[in-house]
C-alpha cells in the first residue's frame, strides 16, 4: 500500500522568505510523486511531478522539490514566497494502478 | 478547454434524501476519478473509470454510494439516503495517459 505523510499542518512564513514543506512517503518501489496546490473554495492544481530523472524537479511559479529515494521524501521548496502563495498543499504518490494518495496537507499562510 | 466541470458547485439535502453529483471530465481524457474531501479524513479516493468501465471502487462506502459514466462526457457519484457524516467536498478529476489529471472546482454537500 502507498502513503504520504505531511508532517507541518500549518506553517507560517514571512513575505520574501523561503519555504520548505516536507513529505515523505512509503512505497515499496519508485513510485510518482507529486505536489498539488489548492486556493480557498477551488480544485487541486498540480505544482509539479517527479517520475524519474533527475531528483530535483522544477515546478510552476518558483517552486522546485527534489525527490530523496533514501529518505522516502519529496520536500517542496521555494526561494522566496509571496502572499498569493498563501494556500493549502498536497503532496501524493501514486503506485500500484492509477489512484492518487495524499497527505493531509499543509496550510500556508505568508505573513506581510 | 473548459477543464473539468462538476455540478452542482454546492448542494443541501436533507437526512435521507438522494444526491446525485456531475462530473464532465476534459473531452479525450480516458479515465475519470472521484475523490471525497472533508477536514477529518483529508482526501480520500473513491473511485475511477477508465474508458467508462470501473476499474478500482476500493475507496467507495459499500451502501449508499455508487458511480456511473453512461459515456465519454459525463460521471455522476449518486448518494442514496444521505447522512450527515456524508457532508464532504466531492472532487472528480480527469486525465489520460499523455496527460495529467485536472481537478474540478468540487461540489460541496452538506446534509442537513
Amino acid at each position: 500500500a502507498q502513503s504520504v505523510t505531511q508532517p507541518d499542518a500549518r506553517v507560517t512564513v514571512s513575505e520574501g522568505a523561503s519555504l520548505q514543506l516536507r513529505c515523505k512517503y512509503s512505497y515499496s518501489a519508485t513510485p510518482y510523486l507529486f505536489w498539488y496546490v489548492q486556493y480557498p473554495r477551488q480544485g487541486l492544481q498540480l505544482l509539479l511531478k517527479y517520475y524519474s530523472g533527475d531528483p530535483v524537479v522544477q515546478g510552476v511559479n518558483g517552486f522546485e522539490a527534489e525527490f530523496s529515494k533514501s529518505n522516502s521524501s519529496f520536500h517542496l521548496r521555494k526561494a522566496s514566497v509571496h502572499w498569493s502563495d498563501s494556500a493549502v498543499y498536497f503532496c501524493a504518490v501514486q503506485g500500484t494502478g492509477s489512484k492518487l494518495s495524499f497527505g493531509k496537507g499543509a496550510k500556508l499562510t505568508v505573513s506581510p | 478547454n473548459a477543464g473539468v466541470i462538476q455540478t452542482p458547485r454546492h448542494k443541501v439535502t436533507g437526512k435521507g434524501q438522494e444526491a446525485t453529483l456531475w462530473c464532465e471530465p476534459i473531452s479525450g481524457h480516458s479515465a475519470v476519478f472521484w475523490y471525497r474531501q472533508t477536514i477529518v479524513q483529508g482526501l480520500e479516493f473513491l473511485t475511477y473509470f477508465r474508458n467508462q468501465a470501473p476499474i478500482d471502487d476500493s475507496g467507495m462506502p459499500k451502501e449508499r454510494f455508487s458511480a456511473q459514466m453512461p459515456n465519454q462526457s459525463h460521471s455522476t457519484l449518486k448518494i442514496q439516503s444521505t447522512q450527515p457524516q456524508d457532508s464532504a467536498v466531492y472532487l472528480c478529476a480527469s486525465g489520460s495517459t499523455n496527460s495529467d489529471y485536472t481537478f474540478g472546482s468540487g461540489t460541496r454537500l452538506l446534509v442537513i
